[in-house]
């Protein structure tokens, strides 16, 4: 069974990088089925998906983010990163890394959240 | 980009009732693309039903999904104790996904 971990600095100055690492243990990165993704939560609100990155080097981003955000794979350690810069106090959350599943039957494909880390918090002040 | 709106945003309900949720969409989304997520205090998100009926492996058959179009409703036949929590749609289309503001289904 896949497992997830995040790691990486709790606390962030306001304006610097944000950077954040979730290895994966249990299965293989590198694996063509899945996708590897990041997905904040703000304390006491909803989930915001981040982006994803899939093994052929494709990404996508949320919108919203798409200007500070780069996610990118670590094959060698069976790893995966997000980097978010210029943050603000708008980006203290817990931050979840998850393994994107693809399921298909007939026409469409699902994709869907099947495996997540613990979730780290991070804040962002001076 | 699809908007997901769920409501109540609160249900409060006792344990052995029956707990319905919906989550609506801004546009027509294909069913493939709608899924549901419990989450508890302090805990990551856990996949419940994919593909708008679909139960991912573990869920016991107290849950269930169904929907089409705009509209779509996560069933709960009988309250657990365990079942107590935060309830999230999400959907997934343009390479993008977006999740609803969730439902908390609490104790009454």
């Amino acid at each position: 069974q896949v497992q997830l971990q995040e790691s990486g600095p709790r606390l962030v100055k306001p304006s610097q990088t944000l950077s954040l690492t979730c290895t994966v243990s249990g299965g293989s990165i590198s694996s063509g089925s899945y996708y590897w993704s990041w997905i904040r939560q703000p304390a006491g609100k909803g989930l915001e998906w981040i982006g994803r990155f899939y093994t052929s080097g494709s990404t996508n981003y949320n919108p919203s983010l798409r200007s500070r955000v780069t996610i990118s794979l670590d094959t060698s350690k069976n790893q995966f990163s997000l980097r978010l810069s210029s943050v603000t106090a708008a980006d203290t959350a817990v931050y979840f890394c998850a393994r994107v599943v693809v399921s298909c039957g007939g026409a469409d494909c699902s994709y869907v959240f099947d495996s997540w880390g613990q979730g780290t918090l991070v804040t962002v002040s001076s | 980009e699809i908007v997901l709106t769920q409501s109540p945003g609160t249900l409060s309900l006792s344990p052995g009732e029956r707990a319905t949720l919906s989550c609506r969409a801004s546009q027509s989304v294909g069913s493939s693309f709608l899924a549901w997520y419990q989450q508890k205090p302090g805990q990551a998100p856990r996949l419940l039903i994919y593909g708008t009926s679909s139960r991912a492996a573990g869920i016991p058959d107290r849950f269930s999904g169904s929907g089409s179009g705009t509209d779509f409703t996560l069933t709960i036949s009988r309250l657990e104790p365990e079942d107590f929590a935060v309830y999230y749609c999400q959907h997934y289309g343009n390479s993008l996904f977006t999740f609803g503001p969730g439902t908390k289904v609490d104790i009454k």
